[in-house]
């Protein structure tokens, strides 16, 4: 079946340091992948996507990249700020289909000023 | 744009108990919807999908049930609450395709 591992955390950085957190899949197919982030006591929100092998999906200064050779998807940010603080959910999602997607254990990262 | 809406935000009832969460999206139609559970310190976990009125998916057997009456009504049930359904509850939808599924602000359930 499909998975999703990711570091669990907690990741404590300072502010304006290089962030990276792991994800690597297992999946038959070419599964669309996703990160998510959620804020203490919030649902979560959609951060960034790619759907085919080798596309870059970006946003609010965070990329990552779909690697199917590795089968990994590793969040990255050049400059991370306080307001980072959050827990970050990888995904992916089966081809073609309505089913749900499925999630890693999620990353708790913890920014410090 | 869509916005999607569940209520309560909170809810603390005794174990035995009847349990109804309400989920409904605005601004489009005919969405797969989707319900999860986010346990303490865990990943989420899919519980249901529907991808249209009266069509019902379930992923884990439980005690547990949902109901979908309106294209953009998703409704979770349980007959009697146990313990170890406490839990932060996350609905869901999307359209089909490669696109992302969007969450609402969840139900966070705590059973006495």
């Amino acid at each position: 079946g499909n998975s999703v591992t990711q570091m669990e955390g907690p990741v404590t950085l300072s502010e304006e340091a290089f962030l990276t957190i792991n994800c690597t899949y297992t999946a038959t197919g070419y599964p669309s992948l996703f990160w998510y982030v959620q804020y203490p006591g919030e649902g979560l929100q959609l951060l960034l996507k790619a759907t085919k092998a080798d596309d870059k999906g970006s946003n609010k200064g965070f990329e990552a990249t779909y690697r199917k050779e590795t089968t990994s998807f590793h969040l990255e940010k050049g400059s991370v700020q306080v307001s980072d603080s959050a827990v970050y959910f990888c995904a992916l999602k089966r081809l073609g289909g309505a089913d749900g997607l499925t999630f890693g254990k999620g990353t708790h990262l913890i920014i410090q000023p | 744009s869509q916005t999607i809406h569940q209520w309560p935000a909170t809810l603390v009832q005794p174990v035995g108990s009847p349990l109804s969460l309400e989920c409904t999206v605005e601004g489009t139609s005919n969405p797969n919807l989707y319900w999860y559970r986010q346990a303490a310190g865990r990943g989420l976990q899919l519980l249901f999908y529907s991808v249209g009125i009266g069509q019902i998916s379930s992923e884990v057997p439980q005690n547990l049930s949902a109901s979908r009456p309106q294209d953009r009504q998703f409704i979770l049930s349980s007959k009697k609450l146990l313990l170890s359904d406490s839990g932060f509850y996350l609905c869901a939808w999307s359209t089909t395709g490669t696109g992302g599924q969007y969450f609402g602000p969840g139900t966070r359930l705590t059973v006495t």
